[in-house]
């Protein structure tokens, strides 16, 4: 089992561009993540989605949008990046009240 | 509003010099404390849940307590490869499976 993927690992962008993060996990879990990672800020959750079919607004969602494609495939979209919106990006999913499995990220830069 | 406070921000121990960990949390109705290990450049790794008060979880030389308002992970002789950031995260009731995290605490274990 590969668990929760990300692609891509590594991202440089310029201001206005937009871009699609994709995430995908094997665990068959029905709720999903996407959080950013700020030095000093701890992760904050962007949208959520707690079942296939269902999406949610978490912390800091401004900016962004989100697609579950289907049970396994979570994707955030950037639709017109900026500078505010480097970071690090995680991926997460979790059965219901269990623990949550992190994917390994993605590196943001935005221009 | 419910949040979480994580203590020190940065811990140095000799190999063997045993320690704690702080997470101060406040929320509206405890569902899980969940710790968390993160090394650099990757996604954060699951390491405890506790659900009330008085319990007690145990993994090789880490021990996750939790009372009311806090939790503690405890690190008994620790090793160079016990290196990493540890991160606190609250799920609280009604709150649709969300986690909050605290910024963690980067420890660093010396030879």
């Amino acid at each position: 089992n590969a668990g929760v993927t990300q692609t891509p690992k590594f991202q440089v962008l310029k201001t206005g561009q937009s871009m699609t993060l994709q995430c995908a996990q094997d665990m068959n879990h029905n709720s999903m993540y996407w959080y950013r990672q700020d030095p000093g800020m701890g992760l904050r959750l962007i949208y959520y989605s707690a079942s296939e079919g269902t999406t949610d607004k978490g912390e800091v969602p401004n900016g962004y949008n989100v697609s579950r494609l289907n049970k396994r495939e979570f994707s955030l979209r950037l639709e017109s990046a900026a500078p505010s919106q480097t970071s690090v990006y995680f991926c997460a999913s979790s059965e219901a009240v269990s623990e949550q499995f992190f994917g390994p990220g993605t590196r943001l830069t935005v221009l | 509003e419910d949040q979480v406070t994580q203590s020190p921000e940065a811990l140095r121990l000799q190999e063997g010099e045993s320690s704690s960990l702080n997470c101060s949390y406040t929320v509206s109705g405890l569902r899980g404390l969940f710790w968390y290990r993160q090394d650099p450049g990757k996604g954060p790794e699951f390491l405890f849940t506790l659900y009330s008060a008085g319990e007690e979880k145990e993994k090789e030389r880490l021990k996750a307590t939790l009372t009311k308002k806090e939790s503690f992970l405890h690190i008994t002789a620790p090793k160079p490869e016990d290196s990493a950031t540890y991160l606190c995260a609250v799920q609280a009731r009604g709150s649709s499976y969300k986690l909050i995290f605290g910024s963690g605490t980067r420890l660093l274990v010396r030879p």
